[in-house]
Order: structure tokens, then sequence, then C-alpha cells
């Protein structure tokens, strides 16, 4: 079956680095989506990316979609501690946004002020 | 809106027993998810529904799991004999067309 991956498992980063996780699916994703799920909470959505080698930015976060659409990264500039936290890919496995939603292991960031 | 509620939020049971756990999905949301995430681990996908319709379960859980949407709005999850290996967090989540909006999830320890 469909497989997401997740590199790596943790993180730990002095406040002000930068910090990036890579997500690879064993299948072509029809689009991607990024959650956070802050410690003792539930996964909350981030953001969804559709196109092939698309890329998205919030704040200091930029998101990338591989041309492949099988691969995706996250990167944080300059972290602060507000942005520790686990961070998961997810791919739907049927067309758009139907089917199961299938999630990476995630990669646990942790800053230290 | 008040978003996804899940009861309980903990839940402690003996191997054994049987447990039923219920999502309150968001309102307008036709389809359902439920998913088990231990420590250090990601959302794990059970099953989902559209409207009332179980469209899929994953092939890793075992028959002692069943899940239910009989009017298409609210979910039960039931576990029954349950095992110290069936204890984590049990996530619920729904949606529209695009992100799952989750529960802050039932967490089930089996002594």
């Amino acid at each position: 079956g469909q497989q997401v991956m997740q590199i790596p498992q943790y993180q730990h980063v002095q406040e002000g680095e930068d910090f990036t996780t890579y997500c690879n699916s064993s299948t072509t994703l029809s689009n991607i989506q990024w959650y956070k799920q802050r410690p003792g909470g539930h996964p909350v959505f981030l953001i969804q990316l559709v196109k092939s080698g698309e890329v998205k930015k919030q704040k200091r976060l930029t998101f990338q979609f591989g041309e492949a659409k099988k691969n995706s990264s996250l990167h944080i500039t300059a972290t602060q501690t507000t942005d520790v936290g686990t961070y998961f890919c997810a791919g739907f496995t049927g067309s758009s946004n139907t089917g199961k939603l299938i999630f990476g292991q995630g990669t646990t960031l942790q800053v230290k002020p | 809106d008040t978003g996804v509620s899940q009861n309980p939020r903990h839940k402690i049971t003996k191997r054994g027993q049987n447990v039923t756990f219920r999502c309150d999905p968001i309102s307008e949301h036709n389809r359902l998810y439920w998913y088990r995430q231990t420590l250090g681990q990601g959302p794990e996908f059970l099953t989902y529904f559209q409207n009332e319709a179980q469209l899929e379960k994953s092939r890793l859980l075992s028959d002692r799991f069943s899940a239910e949407r009989p009017k298409g709005s609210f979910s039960t999850l039931e576990i029954q004999r349950t095992e110290q290996g069936d204890s984590a967090m049990y996530l619920c989540a729904s949606t529209d067309m695009s992100p799952l909006h989750f529960g802050n999830g039932t967490r089930l320890t089996v002594t």
C-alpha cells in the first residue's frame, strides 16, 4: 500500500536556526497536506499543495511540492520557541481530496531558547 | 462552529472489556475519519465515512473494531475484548472537501 515517509524523526535546533523536514511518498500524490501537532494537542492543518513544483509561503514557513509529486518539504527560517511541535505531511490515496489520508510519521522539532 | 467533539477524553479499562467512543463532527462536514495515534507516531488510518456509508476500513484492524455513523452525523467507534496493545489516542476528524479538522481525541488505557 501507499507509504509516506518523513525525515528526520527528531530535530533539535537553537532558536534562530533554520529547520527542514522532508516527506517522500511511495506513489504519486494528487496533493499533499501539512499539519502541526503541538505537545498534548491534535493535528492542525497548515497548508495544501496541489501543483507539481508548487511553492507556498506562510511567514517563516516555506512549503514545496516536488516536480514528480512524490515528495515535499517544509522549511522554517529562524525558528522560534513557538515552532515547537511535530510536523506531519499527509497525502490522499484517491483523486483530489477523496479516499483515505495517509500521514507520515512526523518530524518532532525542539527549539532551545 | 464548535469544532469536532470527542467523548470521553480519557478511558481506562481492563483487558477484555468493550469500549465505545463517540465523535461529533462539524455539522456541515460529510466525511468523517477515525485515526489511532501512539507516542512518537503519526496518525494511523482506521476507517472513514462519506455521510453514513463506511467507504474504507484499514486492513490493519481486527474484527474487534467496528465503527458506525448511522445518520451521517455523529459516529461511534467500538473496540471489543480490548487488549493492552489497543492503548492509544483515538482521533476523529471531519471534512467537507479539503483539510481535516481533528477533535481532541480519546485516550484509551488498557490495564
